[in-house]
């Protein structure tokens, strides 16, 4: 079975802090999504990256950055959290795009900035 | 870009009852239609999808049709249970590109 791990379950950060959240599949996925979701919003892409050391901003990008050093992980990071930035945290992997696009997700991370 | 939207927000339905939820798309070119189906405290999983090229697939409880013509594709469940009780989201992808976009979601109450 296709496992996308992420870090934590729950998170909590003071404002201003620099917050990683981690995300890792063993699936050897080329495709990484990183999601925040909210109630009566859905499901809103922050970033993706189709290979190792490639990123592609989403709908949402603002006040986030990544990283993707190996491919089998991928980085959210908050440099400097605010509190509109509470959220869940949906980390998602794919296979190759041309043929399979099954996204399988993560559990998930709630972070909560205070 | 593509934008989806779903309908209702939130369902409720006595067990043995059908459930529909509904999707429109904007992108005619739009060729991917997923459903996810999110049960508390996990990440979405796909429980059925459709392509272009085929107007309705069926996987025992569960149907999604699809209609090119006016953009909108739908979710039907049959007699539902209680763990059919989740978050469902439907998406669309157009060709070419490797994400997709999300309807906001249906949380769908099955009561026993």
């Amino acid at each position: 079975d296709v496992k996308v791990t992420q870090s934590s379950r729950y998170l909590v950060k003071r404002t201003g802090e620099k917050v990683f959240l981690e995300c890792v599949q063993d699936m050897d996925h080329e495709n990484m999504f990183w999601y925040r979701q909210d109630p009566g919003l859905g499901l809103r892409l922050i970033y993706f990256s189709y290979d190792v050391k490639m990123k592609e901003k989403g709908d949402i990008p603002e006040g986030y950055s990544v990283s993707r050093e190996k491919k089998e992980r991928f980085s959210l990071i908050l440099e400097s959290a605010s509190t509109n930035q509470t959220s869940m945290y949906l980390c998602a992997s794919s296979s190759d795009p041309q043929t399979v696009y099954e996204q399988y997700f993560g559990p998930g991370t709630r972070l909560t900035v205070t | 870009g593509e934008n989806v939207e779903q309908h209702p927000s939130t369902l409720s339905v006595q067990e043995g009852d059908s459930a529909v939820i509904k999707c429109t798309y904007s992108d005619s070119a739009s060729n991917y239609f997923p459903w996810y189906k999110q049960e508390l405290g996990k990440g979405p999983q796909l429980i059925i999808d459709i392509r272009s090229n085929v107007g309705e697939k069926k996987d025992q409880r569960i149907a999604v049709t699809l209609n090119k013509t006016a953009k909108h594709f739908s979710l039907h469940i049959t007699e539902t249970q209680p763990e059919d009780s989740a978050v469902y989201f439907c998406a669309a992808k157009p060709p070419g590109y490797s994400t997709l976009t999300f309807g906001k979601g249906t949380m769908l109450l099955v009561s026993p």
